[in-house]
């Protein structure tokens, strides 16, 4: 089945204790981004990745890092979770500059304390 | 600052009805836009693209363009209520960056 995974679901973490999320997609998208989506904000994107080895900053990158070493994967790195980084964060893939439509991972439901 | 502005609703229609649901983008090089649905407590995910002024149909879905207004639409006929949900308009703004609207909530009074 086609889709794009992330891990954890769930997570409640302390200021300052250092978390990576998981995404993984199996279609062979060369295009991977990261978005958060905050109530009466919609999704707003942090980091996006055109293929390995190339990102480049959305529209919120501050707090934030991600790599992309291998073409499926594309996790998201808080060195420093703040609380202002609780939210819903999705993961999306598409195919590149071919196709824009984005499809879009199960959410993180991240809160900070 | 790029902008995609939406209604953010509720919108309510009655099943059966025309649904409307409206959005303006600032970016006048703006060259792809999107709709997505989004369930509460899911993950968005896409009904339409258009990339050229005009209509497009798909289905009960029909998106229309119009760059010289920076405006999309996306009309849902005969709607049902399992189309409540919250609609989001995207538009990719030059190479990968997408913006995404705050969304219109759509109820669907059965």
């Amino acid at each position: 089945e086609a889709q794009v995974t992330q891990n954890p679901r769930y997570l409640i973490t302390v200021t300052g204790k250092k978390l990576t999320v998981t995404c993984s997609q199996n279609m062979n998208h060369e295009y991977m981004s990261w978005y958060r989506q905050d109530p009466g904000l919609g999704l707003r994107q942090i980091y996006y990745s055109m293929n390995v080895e190339v990102t480049d900053k959305g529209d919120v990158p501050e707090g934030y890092k991600v790599s992309r070493k291998e073409k499926r994967n594309f996790p998201l790195i808080l060195e420093s979770p703040s609380p202002n980084q609780t939210s819903l964060y999705f993961c999306a893939s598409s195919f590149g500059s071919s196709s824009y439509e984005q499809y879009f991972g199960p959410g993180t439901r991240l809160t900070v304390t | 600052q790029k902008e995609v502005e939406q209604n953010s609703g509720p919108l309510s229609v009655p099943e059966g009805a025309i649904a409307s649901l409206n959005c303006t983008y600032s970016d006048r090089g703006s060259q792809s836009f999107f709709w997505y649905r989004q369930y509460s407590g899911k993950s968005p995910e896409l009904i339409m693209s258009i990339y050229s002024n005009g209509d497009k149909e798909d289905g009960r879905f029909t998106a229309q363009l119009n760059k010289a207004s920076q405006y999309v639409s996306l009309l849902i006929r005969d709607s049902q209520p399992s189309d409540s949900a919250t609609y989001l308009c995207a538009v990719n703004t030059g190479g990968f960056k997408t913006i995404f609207g705050a969304g219109t909530r759509l109820f669907v009074k059965a």
